[in-house]
């Protein structure tokens, strides 16, 4: 258990769909990420969160939209999806300008159909 | 951040060390060396980090070279539940918020496998 909670950890969804992942952190941490791991492939950084505000989006198309209200969550917000962004969807918190590490949920595995 | 450079496979037989090597020759003063690792299909596990010293911790330690040029990870007594893609990675640490999160960027990683 590292404090980083991510919802659901299974989701299937047909390509006009419109679903939400979800990841809440009780660490108290002001940053929080999401990542992409594809299959065999290294995690990509999608988005960086600092105090709710976006700091960063690395070219991330635009069916894939994130949304965090407070510190302590972050979504991700899904719709028209390819079955090519079937992967593992990990978020992960940390204290910036503080002493400690990045901490990740456990992920969200996503299928597209 | 610093790019790294590390092995992608090794082997390590129950019970005895593993040695991950990592190469950061070009890692700036303020960027210290993180490991983290991933079990399959897993989110990834901080194990441990320094800047120039040696670190121990109940899970490894971390030996960084003089020049900080390189570093390796000691996993004293490995298990097979030490298999898992393991990943040396460099990043600035920041004492204050800057208002831009120092994010981790990850690698390939070595991929431990642990045998009877």
């Amino acid at each position: 258990e590292t404090g980083v909670t991510q919802t659901p950890r299974h989701l299937v969804m047909g390509m006009t769909n419109k679903k939400s992942l979800k990841c809440e952190q009780h660490l108290g941490h002001n940053a929080m990420y999401w990542y992409k791991q594809s299959a065999k492939k290294p995690l990509e950084l999608m988005f960086v969160y600092n105090f709710k505000e976006q700091t960063e989006n690395n070219s991330v198309p635009s069916r894939f939209s994130p949304e965090c209200p407070n510190s302590s969550h972050l979504f991700l917000h899904l719709h028209t999806l390819q079955p090519e962004d079937s992967a593992l969807y990990l978020c992960a918190s940390s204290q910036e300008g503080g002493d400690t590490e990045a901490f990740f949920g456990q992920g969200t595995r996503l299928t597209v159909v | 951040d610093a790019k790294t450079t590390q092995p992608p496979s090794m082997d390590c037989a129950e019970g005895r060390a593993a040695n991950l090597p990592c190469n950061h020759s070009t890692i700036s003063g303020n960027e210290y060396v993180y490991w983290y690792r991933q079990i399959h299909s897993q989110g990834p596990q901080y194990i441990i980090h320094g800047l120039k010293n040696n670190e121990t911790n109940e899970m490894a330690s971390l030996i960084i070279t003089e020049d900080r040029k390189s570093s390796t990870l000691i996993l004293p007594h490995a298990t097979l539940r030490d298999t898992a893609v393991y990943y040396c990675i460099v990043r600035a640490r920041r004492r204050f918020n800057t208002g831009t999160a120092s994010k981790l960027t990850f690698g390939t990683g070595t991929r431990l496998q642990v045998t009877l």
